[in-house]
């Protein structure tokens, strides 16, 4: 089993629509949480970090479910521009290092 | 300054030739890491420096050599590559080691002939 899943996708959604993400996480000791976006070719650029009580950005929410193990990305009123593969990372049994997932691919399309 | 710098950006080499990649940061972080990535494939962590010293290294081949000559600079020293260590190499940052955002350069886009 994979540290940190996440459905590959692609998430294909006319713009202005809104969209979710879920992950989830294998190691119940994990204590960080972070949402990158990366775009193709470019490096992985944090978008937002994960928080308990959940916490919002713009049009970006993100939650943390550690009944379930899941963290999750909600994304409203999409943009063409939001169109990237989203990584979601957890912290390490250790919590020294990150653990990354595989990525979900958004598409946004107009 | 929220910058992480790579330089070169593309570079190309055949099995034979040494090279460098290099990155710098001037946030005063004092963890500096070293990942490879692959297509359609997350980051795969390879090194970490922690105050300039190294502190993990995830049993990567000694053809990679990684450096740090000070609290900003990262090297990364490439001798006898083969065709599969073709990737995108990335440098990334954070204030101190352990499990905390981490701001990543542009990377190098590597090509071993």
């Amino acid at each position: 089993r994979k540290e940190v899943e996440q459905d590959p996708g692609p998430f294909n959604v006319p713009e202005g629509a809104t969209v979710a993400f879920n992950c989830t996480y294998s190691n119940s000791a994990s204590q960080s949480f972070f949402w990158y976006r990366q775009d193709c070719r470019k490096e992985p650029k944090l978008l937002m970090s994960v928080y308990s009580s959940g916490n919002e950005d713009g049009r970006f929410t993100a939650q943390l479910n550690r009944a379930s193990q899941y963290i999750s990305l909600l994304i409203r009123d999409s943009k063409l521009s939001d169109s990237a593969t989203y990584l979601c990372v957890a912290s390490s049994d250790s919590n020294y290092q990150l653990i990354w997932g595989a990525g979900t691919k958004l598409i946004i399309k107009p | 300054d929220t910058e992480v710098t790579q330089t070169p950006k593309h570079l190309v080499m055949g099995m034979t030739n040494k090279k460098s990649l290099k990155c710098e940061q001037h946030m005063g972080h004092r963890a500096m890491y070293w990942y490879k990535q692959k297509a359609k494939k997350p980051p795969e962590l390879m090194f970490v420096y922690s105050y300039e010293k190294l502190s993990i290294n995830e049993s990567v081949p000694s053809r990679f050599s990684p450096e740090c000559p000070n609290s900003s600079l990262l090297n990364l020293h490439l001798h006898a590559l083969q065709p599969e260590d073709s990737a995108l190499y990335l440098c990334a940052s954070s204030q101190e080691q352990g499990a905390r955002e981490q701001f990543f350069g542009p990377g190098t886009r590597l090509t071993v002939l």
